[in-house]
């Protein structure tokens, strides 16, 4: 089955702090991607970040990194001095080839609250 | 221009209503797709369209119609439509039929009454 995991519903943390989210996924692809999006309330979907499959290093985007451990197939996302404005729902998403094209496949998300 | 445009942002119509939802891109991308999202879920891949023609259709009720006229503009025609068809949806669009950077527009909030 092709799935991502999100097993944290909802998380909260305190401005200035650092939060994780957790992803896991399964798939049977050897080349794909990964990526952490990030849906404020305004509802549209942003890019946070991106991690190709075979690159072994873990991406990094200002104050968001991911731990990507391959053979475990984790992805998590980690978020560095939080600020007010990363509060959203935070979906985690790979790539999957279906007839020529890819798709994204999406966890469920975690709903993030950055108190003040 | 790094923006996908959707119109309108707010649309109410009726079960036998014809309505269309529009979404342009002047990035150059080759690759455009239609999303579905219910309230607090995941978006759900509907149509995906490359270089202009339809590459993928997740089994989607044939009362939604995808178009695309040129490489810029997605449509998404709207018949008979039942209450559990109001959504959120959402248009994206990358560089050609790979999702190695998908750039969303802000979505068109769809009521059926």
């Amino acid at each position: 089955a092709q799935t991502v995991t999100q097993s944290q519903p909802e998380m909260s943390v305190q401005e200035a702090e650092t939060v994780t989210l957790s992803c896991t996924y399964d798939t049977s692809e050897s080349n794909y991607y990964l990526f952490w999006y990030k849906q404020p309330p305004s509802r549209q979907m942003i890019l946070v970040i991106r991690q190709e499959a075979y690159k072994q290093q873990n991406a990094t985007e200002n104050r968001f990194s991911v731990n990507f451990q391959k053979a475990a197939k984790s992805f998590s996302l980690k978020i560095s001095d939080s600020q007010l404005g990363d509060t959203a729902m935070y979906f985690c998403a790979f790539t999957l080839t279906q007839g020529g094209s890819e798709k994204l496949v999406f966890g469920k998300g975690t709903k993030l609250t950055v108190n003040p | 221009d790094t923006e996908v445009t959707q119109t309108p942002k707010h649309l109410v119509m009726g079960m036998t209503n014809k309505k269309s939802l529009k979404c342009e891109q002047h990035m150059g991308h080759r690759a455009m797709y239609w999303y579905k999202q219910k309230a607090k879920k995941p978006p759900e891949l509907m149509f995906v369209y490359s270089y202009e023609k339809l590459s993928i259709n997740e089994s989607v009720p044939s009362r939604f119609s995808p178009e695309c006229p040129n490489s810029s503009l997605l449509n998404l025609h709207l018949h008979a439509l039942q209450p559990e068809d109001s959504a959120l949806y959402l248009c994206a669009s990358s560089h050609r039929d790979s999702n190695e950077k998908l750039f969303f527009g802000s979505g068109t909030q769809l009521s059926v009454l």
